[in-house]
């Protein structure tokens, strides 16, 4: 059964500084990989995914992420973090098998000024 | 595009009573739904898949005559919290997958508070 382990609890980075969250997966074949933010009492929002191809994947609000199949691993990059991006975020995996994802423990990431 | 509606937001309710939550799939159609349960600082936690019009699978340890799914159409679900305790206090979530593709999209959740 396909895992994701989210290493990061915790987080804390200035405001302007780059930002790296790290996801590792565990599955035997490529999987369907996710990254999804959320914010205190709200749902989560979709900000990127990888089913195939180009490994180096952009999302919303200027995060990108690269699949690198020999590390296993999925991590989100931004180049300058703002404020507004303090919020849980969540790695999920996905198999081909079924639709239901695995989602990792979550980053909760704080952007201090 | 892929909205996902929950209602209500948050309900609280005396223990002992049954609490409906609504999902729905505001412009697309969802051949498969999700219902997710989160406790404070932890992840999602999957109870249960249903897809449209055929009965909901349940995840191990789900209490599948405690928490009542229904998938009547291709654009709402409902997760039907019967006799609800205090325990059974937490945020509930559900996603919605469109009939192509593989991404859930999440509602805003519901918090669910008993008393």
């Amino acid at each position: 059964a396909q895992s994701v382990t989210q290493p990061d609890i915790h987080i804390t980075v200035s405001e302007g500084a780059s930002l790296e969250l790290r996801c590792n997966y565990s599955y035997g074949a490529t999987p369907y990989l996710f990254w999804y933010v959320q914010s205190p009492g709200q749902g989560l929002q979709l900000l990127l995914k990888y089913f195939s191809g180009d490994t180096l994947v952009q999302g919303i609000k200027g995060f990108e992420a690269e699949f690198k199949r020999s590390q296993s691993s999925f991590n989100l990059r931004k180049p300058s973090v703002h404020w507004s991006d303090a919020a849980e975020y969540f790695c999920a995996v996905g198999s081909y098998t079924g639709y239901a994802l695995n989602f990792g423990k979550g980053t909760s990431l704080l952007v201090t000024p | 595009g892929a909205v996902v509606s929950q209602h209500p937001s948050w309900v609280i309710c005396k223990s002992g009573t049954s609490v409906k939550i609504e999902c729905r799939s505001l412009d697309f159609q969802a051949t498969t739904m999700f219902w997710y349960r989160q406790f404070p600082k932890q992840s999602l936690m999957l109870m249960a898949t249903s897809n449209e019009g055929s009965k909901a699978t349940y995840e191990q340890g789900v209490e599948k005559d405690k928490f009542l799914i229904n998938h009547a159409s291709l654009t709402l679900s409902t997760l039907t919290v019967t006799s609800a305790h205090p325990e059974d206090s937490s945020f509930y979530i559900c996603s919605a997958r469109p009939q192509q593709g593989r991404t859930q999209y999440f509602g805003p959740g519901t918090r669910l508070l008993v008393l």
